[in-house]
């Protein structure tokens, strides 16, 4: 079955010690994204990437950064993580912009920061 | 900006129908999109609205009024497996989500 894969499910790291999250997808879509998701809260936009396109929310951290090497995989890097990035990490994707209002999820990094 | 509001929960019993309210300002609007969270779990695209009216997929249906900036999440005969939170989010020109807060639904037996 075409999917959103997401490892690992879950993630420990200490404070201030950088940890990368991986995302890939079967489904050969051309957008990706990242999202943040705390308890209880709504998912928010980090970045998405249009093919190669990098597109950064405004107002994303610094500590947050991407990398998309190919149409497969994308990969969220945390430089510094602390105590207040601890929370759901989602990947998602849609076939082009134009179908955005359509994405399909992974099913998650849950981050740790201790 | 943009913002949307929707109830924070809802309870409802099994078999009735619940009806999950959204309204929300923006700019540049194409659309409503509805999506349902378990916990733990992903998101799970439900319906898409662009045009006034009502959509139909099987048990749900979502509905629309651009006028009025509303929409609404129809689940009818409610199952225990439909406790879930359900989000709705705006689909902009700028070819994003934005999600709502989330309605927690909690269906009793």
């Amino acid at each position: 079955d075409a999917m959103v894969i997401q490892n690992p499910r879950y993630q420990v790291t200490q404070f201030g010690k950088p940890v990368t999250l991986s995302c890939s997808q079967t489904l050969n879509h051309n957008v990706m994204y990242w999202y943040q998701q705390k308890s209880s809260q709504a998912p928010k936009l980090l970045f998405h990437y249009y093919d190669k396109d990098f597109n950064n929310e405004a107002d994303t951290p610094d500590n947050f950064q991407s990398r998309r090497p190919n149409t497969s995989f994308c990969f969220l890097d945390i430089r510094s993580p602390g105590l207040g990035d601890a929370a759901m990490y989602l990947c998602a994707t849609s076939k082009h912009t134009g179908t955005s209002y359509e994405q399909y999820f992974g099913p998650g990094t849950r981050l740790t920061v201790t | 900006g943009q913002s949307l509001e929707q109830p924070s929960e809802v309870t409802a019993v099994e078999g009735a129908i619940v009806q999950i309210n959204c309204t929300y300002q923006t700019s540049g609007f194409y659309g409503l999109s509805w999506y349902q969270q378990h916990d733990g779990g992903a998101p799970t695209f439900l319906s898409y609205n662009a045009l006034d009216g009502l959509e139909e997929t099987g048990r749900f249906s979502s509905f629309l009024s651009r006028s009025d900036s509303y929409g609404y999440l129809l689940l009818q005969e409610l199952q225990m497996k439909d406790s879930a939170s359900y989000f709705c989010a705006l689909y902009n020109q700028g070819g994003k989500l934005i999600f709502g807060q989330g309605t927690e639904l909690s269906v009793k037996p």
